[in-house]
């Protein structure tokens, strides 16, 4: 069975920084592009950032650009998103998606950014 | 504001065909694929349609999807109560190297 498993969110104030983790099974993940896609409560879909098979082409959202780092490690399968001067509006649930489109997607984790 | 645009609702009675519309611009549908994405109510999106009009295994095909120019449609026939859910269109911007979204439409099944 593919699976997409998240974890690292939490509660974390504003400037602060967190990193979350995605571990993928049942999935060809070494040839997989992997993406991570946040939702605001009660709001809709937005693309964070997505990152190629071998980790040379990465790209993101405007609105993280230089303060959110998406890697990968194949030899783990897993895949990550380093979030650093977290603001209230990154408050999210945060998805990871895996495949050329977001094929399969995990169920996420809770991003709150609050004092 | 997204970049792709989406009504916020449509509806329908069982049995009934519903179209979800998608609009965007020659950076985006009008040069790329487009994707679908249905999200039940607590749980995670899942793929519908990948690539304008191809079903993932699994989809029943009474989902169908279309593309023309810059527009996009998601068809639903023979709708059930299992159906409602929140729709979402996406394709890759050319424009903003970034994937979008369309703010989503939350499909009521009467």
């Amino acid at each position: 069975e593919v699976q997409l498993v998240e974890s690292g969110g939490g509660l974390v104030q504003p400037g602060g920084s967190l990193r979350l983790s995605c571990a993928a099974s049942g999935l060809s993940f070494s040839t997989s592009w992997m993406s991570w896609v946040r939702q605001a409560p009660g709001k809709g879909l937005e693309w964070v950032a997505n990152i190629n098979q071998d980790g040379s082409e990465k790209y993101y959202v405007d609105s993280v650009k230089g303060r959110f780092t998406i890697s990968r490690d194949n030899a783990k399968n897993s895949l990550y998103l380093q979030m650093n001067s977290l603001r209230d509006e990154d408050t999210a649930f945060y998805y990871c998606a895996g495949g050329d489109a977001f094929d399969i997607w995990g169920q996420g984790t809770m991003v709150t950014v609050s004092s | 504001q997204s970049v792709l645009t989406q009504p916020p609702s449509a509806s329908g009675t069982p049995g009934q065909t519903v179209t979800i519309s998608c609009s965007g611009s020659s950076s985006n549908i009008g040069n790329n694929y487009v994707y679908w994405y249905q999200q039940l109510p607590g749980t995670a999106p899942k793929l519908l349609i990948y690539r304008n009009n191809q079903r993932p295994s699994g989809v029943p095909d009474r989902f169908s999807g279309s593309k023309s120019g810059t527009s996009a449609s998601l068809a639903i026939s023979g709708l059930r109560s299992e159906d409602e859910a929140d729709y979402y269109c996406a394709g890759w911007d050319d424009s903003l190297s970034a994937w979008v979204f369309g703010g989503g439409t939350e499909l009521t099944v009467l």
